[in-house]
């Protein structure tokens, strides 16, 4: 079964980090592209960005709001990819989602479960 | 303000067909980039629904199907069921932004 796990959500201060974990299975994760979005509670879907894969330099890409704070990283013996998210602001109080991407361009399946992050003093 | 608008919510009786638009622009949709669609239902992550604009995955019921032309996309959801009750998101790739986006979602009502 292909499968996404994220952790490392929490309650952060405005200000601070925070580094989140997805361990993928049940798929080839060094060939695939991830993806991370989020969605504040009540609130439509936002993409945060992406990492593709070793085949393509592991090129990063990020949504405008988080460009610089946020980073992506992978590791593939691990199965494992990772979003760090520094200098957090209120707005970024989400739940933050991984999902997979097969090839450039295709589509996003399947989603985690998504992990909640809270910035708040 | 999403990039690709979507209406916020859209209702219909049991066994009643509805549709949901997904408009875009030239920098999405209207380039060609494949328009997808995501079901989430209430308390849950989303799920895929809808891929390559008009592509079912396996499991996903014939009475859901997807369309494109120019600029826009729609969903249209026969014989609708209570459990059909979910948010759905149109999903695609911008080059403009160089980046995915998201439509804003549409709440479905089942009277």
């Amino acid at each position: 079964e292909v499968q996404l796990v994220e952790s490392g959500g929490g309650l952060v201060q405005p200000g601070g980090s925070l580094k989140l974990s997805c361990a993928a299975s049940g798929f080839t994760f060094s060939g695939s592209a991830l993806h991370w979005v989020r969605q504040a509670s009540g609130k439509g879907l936002e993409w945060v960005g992406h990492i593709r894969n070793k085949a393509n330099n592991y090129a990063t890409a990020y949504a405008a709001s988080v460009k610089g704070r946020f980073t992506i990283s992978r590791d593939d013996s691990k199965n494992t990819a990772y979003l760090q998210m520094n200098s957090l602001k209120t707005e970024d109080t989400a739940v933050y989602y991984c999902i997979r991407q097969e090839y450039d361009g295709s589509f996003f399946d399947p989603w985690g479960q998504g992990t909640l992050v809270t910035v708040s003093s | 303000q999403s990039v690709l608008t979507q209406p916020p919510s859209v209702s219909g009786a049991l066994g009643q067909r509805v549709t949901i638009s997904c408009t875009g622009s030239r920098s999405n949709i209207g380039a060609g980039f494949d328009v997808h669609w995501h079901q989430q239902l209430p308390g849950t992550a989303p799920k895929l629904l809808i891929y390559g604009n008009s592509n079912r995955p396996s499991g996903v019921p014939e009475r859901f199907s997807g369309s494109k032309s120019g600029t826009s996309a729609s969903l249209a959801i026969t014989g609708l069921q209570a459990d059909d009750e979910a948010d759905y998101y149109c999903q695609s790739y911008d080059s403009s932004l160089s980046g995915y986006v998201f439509g804003g979602g549409t709440k479905l009502t089942v009277l």
